[in-house]
């Protein structure tokens, strides 16, 4: 399977836990972007990489998130000291192939995190 | 006003018709266009992008852009009970990779 995969596919913590998700791109795509998703709403923006690059990170998101990508490959979004409102489903995509404008993004099936 | 808008729906579609699915948008800048398509539960899956006005077809579906009036729509012919899902319409703007997201509009076909 060369689509975008996700692990874990479902997390549950309790409040005031860590916890860490981790995104595997399509091979060839050079961007990757988190989303966050609640019922009844659109992908909610967190932040985008252009290969090892962290070229923008959402106003909404608190100090208690952080992303990395440290070789342009798989990447890694961290919760700290989690809180119920995170409670969410977590979506991690890629676009991009070198050299190319490939503005289409494509999803992984998403991490659901549920904070008791 | 939120930059890109949705109905949210439920719009109800008996099977066979067409169903018409319609997005506006707030700024003119915004350059190209996406359909994804989300099942209850899963995720966003992309059916269709469109960056010049007019008419894009593929399969049975159609995407419409009118940059003048800031909208943009999605055409399902011959609805099938397998569309019966959340629409989601986003925008790119200018340059920039990121895409702004409506809140989706839920269609229910009705064998």
């Amino acid at each position: 399977d060369t689509g975008v995969s996700q692990d874990p596919r479902h997390k549950i913590t309790k409040r005031g836990q860590n916890v860490t998700f981790r995104c595997d791109p399509i091979s060839e795509h050079n961007r990757l972007y988190w989303y966050r998703q609640t019922l009844g709403q659109g992908p909610e923006f967190l932040t985008y990489f252009q290969n090892e690059a962290q070229l923008e990170k959402s106003r909404l998101l608190s100090d208690r998130f952080s992303a990395e990508r440290p070789k342009g490959s798989f990447s890694t979004l961290e919760i700290q000291r989690t809180e119920q409102g995170d409670s969410a489903m977590y979506l991690c995509a890629s676009s991009g192939g070198q050299g190319t404008p490939s503005y289409e993004q494509y999803f992984g099936p998403g991490t659901r995190l549920t904070v008791t | 006003q939120k930059e890109v808008e949705q109905n949210s729906g439920p719009l109800s579609v008996p099977e066979g018709a067409i169903a018409s699915l319609n997005c506006t948008y707030s700024d003119r800048g915004s350059q190209s266009f996406f359909w994804y398509r989300q099942y209850s539960g899963k995720s966003p899956e992309l059916i269709m992008f469109i960056y010049s006005n007019g008419d894009k077809e593929d399969g049975r579906f159609t995407a419409q852009l009118n940059k003048a009036s800031q909208y943009v729509s999605l055409l399902i012919r011959d609805s099938q009970p397998s569309d019966s899902a959340t629409y989601l319409c986003a925008a790119r703007r200018g340059s920039n990779y990121q895409l702004i997201w409506g809140a989706g509009t839920k269609l229910i076909i009705k064998p």
